[in-house]
């Protein structure tokens, strides 16, 4: 058990379809992360939020749209995405961004596939 | 760029030591981090180094050498349960973890 959940775990989705991740954490960090997974790819970042506020957003393009309400919940809203979309979207948290992002502590991700 | 380079697969046997090489290029340094990803799970933190030198940690040990851009994983009495991808990452001058694409490591009996 990390303390990261995701929901769902497996989502498929067409090209028109709006849809939404959700990532909660029960560890009391202040950071929240959204990356997203492709097979034999590096990890990318996608977008980073401390303590509710956005300080990252790695030129993702606007068919995401993240939302972080509260420091312990995180959203991925989805829509219009395209086939190379498809892969496994991890949520993770630290206790603080900055010298404290290294030990992140990760979801079970949401593996997406778009058709 | 920034670059985290590792190799893409290695296979050992069980009982056995290996060592999976990481060398790096990035815009500064803030430390090396090193996670265990089981297929279909989640990335799960094993290691950091953020001065030259080894770590140990049970039957895990991380080296690094900061002039070389250079570290490695040594996991000895390998298990079963190793069997896993193990992903190098690397802190930026931005505090950002910069990513490796990941090792997948096949343990055989």
């Amino acid at each position: 058990e990390t303390g990261v959940t995701q929901t769902p775990r497996h989502l498929v989705m067409g090209m028109t379809n709006k849809k939404s991740l959700k990532c909660e954490q029960h560890l009391g960090h202040n950071a929240m992360y959204w990356y997203k997974q492709s097979a034999k790819k590096p990890l990318e970042l996608m977008f980073v939020y401390n303590f509710k506020e956005q300080t990252e957003n790695n030129s993702v393009p606007s068919r995401f749209s993240p939302e972080c309400p509260n420091s312990s919940h995180l959203f991925l809203h989805l829509h219009t995405l395209q086939p190379e979309d498809s892969a496994l979207y991890l949520c993770a948290s630290s206790p603080q961004d900055r010298q404290g992002a290294g030990e992140q502590y990760f979801g079970p991700g949401t593996r997406l596939t778009v058709t | 760029g920034q670059n985290i380079d590792q190799p893409t697969e290695m296979t050992a046997t069980e009982g056995a030591i290996v060592q999976i090489n990481c060398t790096y290029q990035t815009s500064g340094f803030n430390g090396l981090f090193w996670y265990q990803q089981h297929a279909g799970e989640a990335p799960t933190f094993l290691s950091y180094n953020v001065l030259d030198g080894l770590e140990e940690k049970g039957r895990f040990s991380s080296f690094l050498s900061r002039s070389k851009g250079y570290s490695y994983l040594l996991l000895k009495e390998l298990q079963m349960k190793d069997s896993a991808s193990y992903l190098c990452a690397v802190m930026d001058s931005n505090y950002q973890l910069i990513w490796g694409a990941g090792t997948k490591l096949i343990i055989k009996p």
